[in-house]
């Protein structure tokens, strides 16, 4: 069946640090493509999302590019800071739904 | 600003003693659904509605039921809950299909005494 791998956090920075989260998926046809944030205590915001091979989406400094020949949606930021500490989900969607399918989630730490 | 709005933001019941969490969205998105989520965890779709359509899922706890009077409102319902029913609960919608996010409220955090 559909799945996403993340990779496990917590993931631990120094401000201004690069930051890459992987994310690989297994699904039936051609997903589209998200990640979510998810600050402590609150709901989940769209972070990017991509619908179709070679897409690249960015919103706030990250980036992520769509990946079908690796299955693969990794998620980038050349300069985080410490306001981006939060938790990240990569999440795919179900063929033929109207369903996500999340990753377990990376914990983001960002300290001056 | 369009949004999905959830109340209560936090909810505190006792073991057992039934309770409604409830969400409305000004977005008039088809779908609408509800996730729980525990801590440092994913969160877990329990069900959703496109339209009137009701969707459970698989594994959702017959403890848990859903209504949706309108486009706008949608209810979670517990009806016993259990401690290991605390949690936080998600709302979300989305015009449907594969393309479209799904856009979140900000959560009800249940706690069980």
């Amino acid at each position: 069946g559909d799945s996403v791998t993340q990779m496990e956090g917590p993931v631990t920075l120094s401000e201004e640090a690069f930051l890459t989260i992987n994310c690989t998926y297994t699904a039936t046809g051609y997903p589209s493509l998200f990640w979510y944030v998810q600050y402590p205590g609150e709901g989940l915001q769209l972070l990017l999302k991509a619908t179709k091979a070679d897409d690249k989406g960015s919103n706030k400094g990250f980036e992520a590019t769509y990946r079908k020949e690796t299955t693969s949606f990794h998620l980038e930021k050349g300069s985080v800071q410490v306001s981006d500490s939060a938790v990240y989900f990569c999440a795919p969607s179900s063929y033929n739904t109207d369903k996500l399918i999340f990753g377990t989630g990376t914990r983001l730490q960002v300290f001056p | 600003d369009a949004m999905v709005i959830q109340n209560p933001r936090y909810q505190v019941t006792q073991f057992g003693k039934p309770v409604t969490l409830s969400c409305s969205q000004t977005l008039n998105h088809n779908v609408m659904y509800w996730y729980q989520q525990k801590s440092s965890q994913a969160p877990k779709l329990l069900f959703h509605y496109y339209d009137k359509d009701f969707n459970n899922e698989a594994d959702t706890p017959d403890n848990f039921q859903s209504r949706r009077p309108n486009t706008s409102f949608c209810f979670l319902d517990i009806r016993s809950p259990g401690l290991g029913d605390a949690a936080m609960y998600l709302c979300a919608t989305s015009r449907g299909g594969t393309l479209n996010e799904q856009f979140f409220g900000p959560g009800t955090r249940l706690t069980v005494l």
